[in-house]
């Protein structure tokens, strides 16, 4: 069984466009995150969600909206997607005491034309 | 802000050989470290953590020491096998941080046969 799952796996997708990313955990984990990873590797924190409240918004345009309709889903809208938002986005969630680990999905690879 | 810096790669060697990838960080308070790896094409998985001082994480003949007196928590296998071939990443979760993860940009190895 899956236990972070995110659909779609590619996206490709011309500037302008609004496009959505699901994300999905069966774990039943309280705290769920999106990350950008970009052509460098490099990684870094989105937003995180606790019981589907906003806990963590770091500088992220505001074309970029998560939604989180329960614990077990954590959504990310992009409005008027630019070439720099090609990268891979990868949805996370962990449980309980905040060092704990936290499951990675295996990403989506977006790509704005 | 916290911060972490680990060693550039790519990092190339050939199976039985020793590694060591270096990791440093700045942080606020007492931060828990973690390494993560991401094999080709999938997400990140949890490696091993450490919570505290002195405190040593292990997994799959990995290691790593949390030293709080040089603020590093590298990450070391005695005898390296071409499946570890993947990227690194050295991470910290801090309160002072509301408890994010704040990766490395990552090392990339490659073992050769």
């Amino acid at each position: 069984d899956t236990a972070v799952s995110q659909t779609p796996k590619y996206l490709v997708t011309q500037m302008g466009n609004d496009k959505s990313i699901k994300c999905e955990q069966n774990l039943g984990h309280d705290t769920m995150y999106w990350y950008k990873q970009d052509s460098k590797k490099f990684l870094k924190i989105m937003f995180s969600y606790n019981n589907k409240e906003l806990i963590i918004n770091e500088t992220v345009p505001n074309r970029f909206s998560p939604k989180s309709p329960d614990k077990a889903h954590l959504n990310l809208h992009i409005n008027s997607l630019e070439l720099g938002d090609s990268a891979v986005y990868f949805c996370a969630s962990s449980q309980g005491r905040p060092n704990n680990e936290q499951f990675f999905g295996p990403g989506t690879r977006l790509t704005v034309l | 802000g916290d911060s972490v810096t680990q060693m550039e790669g790519p990092v190339t060697l050939s199976e039985e050989a020793f590694l060591t990838i270096n990791c440093t960080y700045t942080a606020t308070g007492y931060p828990s470290l973690f390494w993560y790896v991401q094999y080709p094409g999938e997400g990140l998985q949890l490696l091993l953590k450490a919570t505290k001082a002195d405190d040593k994480g292990s997994n799959k003949g990995f290691e790593a020491t949390y030293r709080k007196e040089t603020t590093s928590f590298h990450l070391e296998k005695g005898s390296v096998q071409v499946s570890d071939s993947a990227v690194y990443f050295c991470a910290l979760m801090s309160g002072g941080s509301n408890y994010k993860l704040t990766f490395g940009k990552g090392t990339l190895l490659t073992v050769n046969p």
